[in-house]
């Protein structure tokens, strides 16, 4: 069964470095998405995607934040100047069109 | 966007049925009703969605009263892999759409 994956697992990164976390979206999906989860919280929404365009944002994907699909298969979030707050899992989603799926995550560690 | 009320937790016994219950009384005329769940340490996972009538699939069933304000997601015999966080989300049709995550129930499964 197709799945969407992300890589790293684990990043450790110090306060104010740059850091990309990458995802390979399922194949045939238009729709790609950005979550994060602070341990012990809820899920937050970050950013939607498609046609090579934002299609939404929440108010956490400030200016430090970007996403772009290089290729035909990678979905990439940077973050340009890492807080210790940014520290969370990362997860990356796609849709096909209404049902979303989740890769396992990226725990980012900011130092 | 639309709310969802779920209990913060609940538990059963292995093998025995499940009801999830979740009230969305301000549920407008277009939402789906959507079903994730996230076991620990993993990324959220589609379990199911629906917009008037009952609907059922490998995972799980949903039942939605007639009125729309409220659906129970039901799991017909429960395993320890059950286990899990279990979200109701209200998201309107189409792509690019965002889900957003409440608490949810956290799922306790006895052996």
């Amino acid at each position: 069964e197709p799945e969407v994956t992300q890589t790293p697992s684990h990043q450790v990164t110090q306060m104010g470095q740059e850091v990309i976390l990458r995802c390979v979206p399922i194949s045939n999906h238009l729709y790609f998405y950005w979550y994060r989860q602070i341990l012990g919280q809820k899920v937050e929404f970050l950013v939607s995607f498609y046609n090579n365009e934002i299609s939404e944002k929440s108010e956490i994907f400030d200016d430090q934040f970007s996403v772009e699909r290089p290729d035909g298969s990678n979905f990439t979030l940077k973050i340009r100047s890492t807080k210790l707050e940014d520290s969370a899992m990362y997860f990356c989603a796609s849709s096909a069109l209404d049902t979303q799926y989740f890769g396992p995550g990226t725990r980012l560690t900011v130092l | 966007d639309a709310k969802t009320t779920q209990p913060n937790s609940m538990e059963s016994n292995e093998e025995e049925p499940v009801h999830l219950p979740c009230n969305h009384s301000t549920i407008s005329g277009t939402d789906y009703i959507h079903w994730y769940r996230q076991l620990p340490s993993q990324g959220p996972e589609y379990v199911i969605h629906g917009l008037t009538s009952n609907v059922n699939n490998r995972m799980a069933s949903l039942a939605i009263a007639e009125d729309r304000k409220s659906s129970t997601l039901i799991l017909h015999r429960a395993t320890l892999r059950d286990a899990a966080v279990y979200y109701c989300i209200l998201r309107e049709p189409g792509g690019a759409q965002k889900l957003v995550f409440g608490q949810g129930t956290r799922l306790t499964i006895n052996p």
